[in-house]
């Protein structure tokens, strides 16, 4: 059971550039997540699914695109990087069953823009 | 939208003494609060949580207290260790789970040996 799991661990783009971060988690969880960290600024709510083929925007959506055509994978596309985009990327899954709530974390994206 | 405001936002204690972080929310509809452990460099994991039907709870050295009139909830670490040095966050939802997070600014707390 790897849990969540995020790729790539580090990378740089160049202004302008796309990509993709991808998530898989592997618990069968139907919530799933994606934030980004900035210092001194906690963790902000980009994008989430509540199961495949659902998607909406939490509360800094722009610039950031989703889609969830499976249970098991979340991927987060930048369409065109901005150097306010350097952030880390942290993917979650959840589930809600009974008493328990918790909300599994990836290794994080340490992702710069230049 | 929800607000999560949290302080302080650094904290230094002696190891074996007490700390307490607080945080306030401004959604009345908020009923999950959780509270996330970051050690440098690592994944948000989560200590405690609490829902807005219980008052207090705890697990050991670590507790979580709410008041729902004055929408505040704080953290308290009882006879710290510096393992628990560490950035904590808090987090409000009114989804009942952690589903929809807002956190707050995060705590660096940091337990001097």
């Amino acid at each position: 059971n790897a849990g969540v799991t995020q790729t790539p661990k580090f990378q740089v783009l160049k202004t302008g550039q796309s990509m993709t971060l991808q998530c898989a988690q592997d618990m069968n969880h139907e919530y799933m997540s994606w934030y980004r960290q900035d210092p001194g600024m906690g963790l902000r709510l980009i994008h989430y699914s509540v199961g495949a083929g659902i998607t909406d925007q939490g509360e800094v959506p722009n610039g950031y695109n989703v889609s969830r055509s499976t249970t098991e994978d979340f991927p987060l596309r930048l369409l065109s990087a901005a150097p306010s985009q350097t952030s880390v990327y942290f993917c979650a899954s959840s589930i809600t069953s009974g008493d328990t709530y918790e909300q599994y974390f990836g290794p994080g994206t340490r992702l710069t823009v230049t | 939208g929800e607000n999560v405001e949290q302080h302080p936002s650094t904290l230094s204690v002696q190891e074996g003494d007490s700390a307490v972080i607080k945080c306030t929310y401004s959604d009345s509809a908020s009923n999950y609060f959780p509270w996330y452990k970051q050690e440098l460099g690592k994944r948000p994991q989560l200590i405690i949580d609490i829902r807005s039907n219980v008052g207090e709870k705890k697990d050991q050295r670590i507790a979580v207290t709410l008041n729902k009139t004055a929408k505040h909830f704080s953290l308290h670490i009882t006879e710290t260790q510096p393992e628990d040095s560490a950035v904590y966050f808090c987090a409000a939802s009114s989804s009942g789970s952690a589903r929809q997070l807002t956190f707050g600014s995060g705590t660096q707390l940091t337990v001097l040996p």
